[in-house]
């Protein structure tokens, strides 16, 4: 069983849906942390969370530590947020981050 | 503008051939990480260094090589002893004096080996 699990794999929205995708650690973390990957590859930090939600623009990201899980939320979904999301936590450990697979989103017009 | 630059973008390479991929960071960041991104896996990590003329094995460190001798370059080297080098590779950086900060990627070099 991997440490982060993420889901959905796959979403696919229409624009203007609100979007939401999941992430459990089975792990001790001291932050968890969401990453946009565009199709390009390249990878660009999004949050970095250690307790509570995080808001920039249309996105939102909440922690619960005690469950162990973490979301995103988009809203207003565009088809420019169509990417990988991904999901990471710091262990604490010389900064190293483990990571979840991720999820595609495809959001159309 | 701060950031990490990685070349090439794609790189191309017959078996048996070792090969060098670059990253380079301005942002002054005492980690660098290399990690290794399959389809349908996360991110692997190969190899990290904390400091100058140190570094060390990540989960995957078998068929590869780094070295760290400026603070701003952590250059990964692909060996042929890597059996499945076709993949796509990002390096990433942070700073430890701020331990729970964001990391910054790079662009990545997809390296496919024929």
């Amino acid at each position: 069983k991997n440490e982060v699990e993420q889901s959905p794999q796959n979403l696919t929205a229409q624009e203007g849906e609100f979007i939401t995708i999941n992430c459990s650690y089975s792990v001790g973390i001291s932050a968890l942390h969401w990453l946009q990957q565009h199709p390009g590859g390249g990878i660009v930090s999004l949050f970095m969370l250690s307790s509570g939600k995080k808001k920039h623009g249309r996105l939102i990201a909440t922690i619960n530590i005690q469950e162990k899980h973490s979301s995103l939320h988009i809203t207003a979904s565009h088809p420019r947020d169509s990417a990988v999301y991904i999901c990471a936590v710091n262990t604490g450990t010389a900064s190293k981050l483990t990571f979840g697979t991720g999820t595609r989103l495809q959001v159309t017009l | 503008d701060g950031g990490i630059t990685q070349s090439p973008k794609y790189l191309f390479r017959k078996e048996g051939q070792n090969v060098t991929l670059s990253c380079e960071q301005n942002l002054n960041h005492d980690a660098m990480y290399w990690y290794r991104q399959d389809p349908g896996q996360g991110l692997r990590l190969i190899y990290y260094s904390q400091i100058v003329n140190d570094f060390q094995k990540g989960d995957i460190a078998e068929g590869y090589s780094v070295s760290r001798e400026k603070k701003e370059s952590f250059p990964l080297t692909v060996t042929s002893a890597q059996k499945n080098p076709t993949a796509f590779y990002l390096c990433a950086s942070r700073d430890l004096g701020r331990p729970n900060t964001e990391a910054f990627f790079g662009q990545g070099t997809r390296l496919t080996v024929v």
